[in-house]
């Protein structure tokens, strides 16, 4: 079916630093969602966008939804060692209902 | 608030069998879609209810149902279980903000199929 394509795919980096990850899609989609997921556990939501160019903060998180409507980034800034897990952006299509479609993930590893 | 919960967190289950799953959305949610993750498909969409009614459908095939019940709590079936059947199986439940579905998601409950 349809997906997202989310990159980098996974990241390794030393506490301090900053993150950024971002999803393509082929379709447009209304409503951008980013979650963090750990082992064993469901997704957590984390930012959601619902207008084209829309910038929000959640923290030291900052997502932006796409001027195209097919697109997002995530930034994390000023990583720390309970980053780690992986990130999801999922996005929600006009007729969808409440159906996300979500990309592959980025994995990221934090050393302290 | 109390969060989504999913019963039970884990569970095996032979070939052939069938299984039923449970899920509590949040309070006030009428929304409630489940999702199947593995690692090689991802997190894939399998259906939506809203107000006891199925009201989206994924790509899965007929051997996955579905229902809600009037408290808006859901259960999931899955019959004549196949090895790949094996997975996380997640529960959201959503709130309409007045502009889009913001989807919270329950723990999960692990499948495993031998």
């Amino acid at each position: 079916g349809q997906q997202l394509n989310q990159s980098p795919q996974s990241m390794f980096i030393q506490e301090g630093e900053d993150v950024s990850m971002n999803c393509t899609s082929s379709s447009i989609f209304n409503t951008w969602l980013w979650y963090k997921q750990d082992p064993g556990e469901g997704p957590v939501l984390l930012i959601a966008l619902y207008k084209a160019g829309e910038l929000t903060s959640n923290g030291r998180l900052t997502a932006q939804f796409g001027i195209t409507r097919k697109d997002s980034f995530l930034n994390i800034s000023a990583s720390i060692p309970s980053d780690v897990g992986i990130y999801f952006c999922a996005g929600q299509g006009e007729t969808s209902g409440s159906r996300l479609t979500f990309g592959e993930g980025t994995q990221l590893t934090v050393n302290p | 608030k109390a969060g989504v919960t999913q019963t039970p967190r884990y569970l095996i289950k032979t070939r052939g069998q069938q299984v039923t799953l449970s899920c509590s959305p949040i309070s006030g949610h009428r929304s409630v879609s489940w999702y199947q993750q593995t690692p090689g498909q991802g997190l894939q969409f399998l259906f939506e209810y809203f107000s006891e009614t199925q009201r989206n459908k994924g790509n899965f095939p007929g051997r996955f149902s579905g229902r809600q019940f009037s408290n808006s709590r859901s259960e999931m079936n899955v019959s004549t279980l196949e090895l790949g059947d094996s997975a996380l199986y997640l529960c959201a439940s959503s709130l309409w903000t007045g502009i889009a579905y913001e989807q919270y998601f329950g723990p999960g409950t692990r499948l495993t199929v031998t």
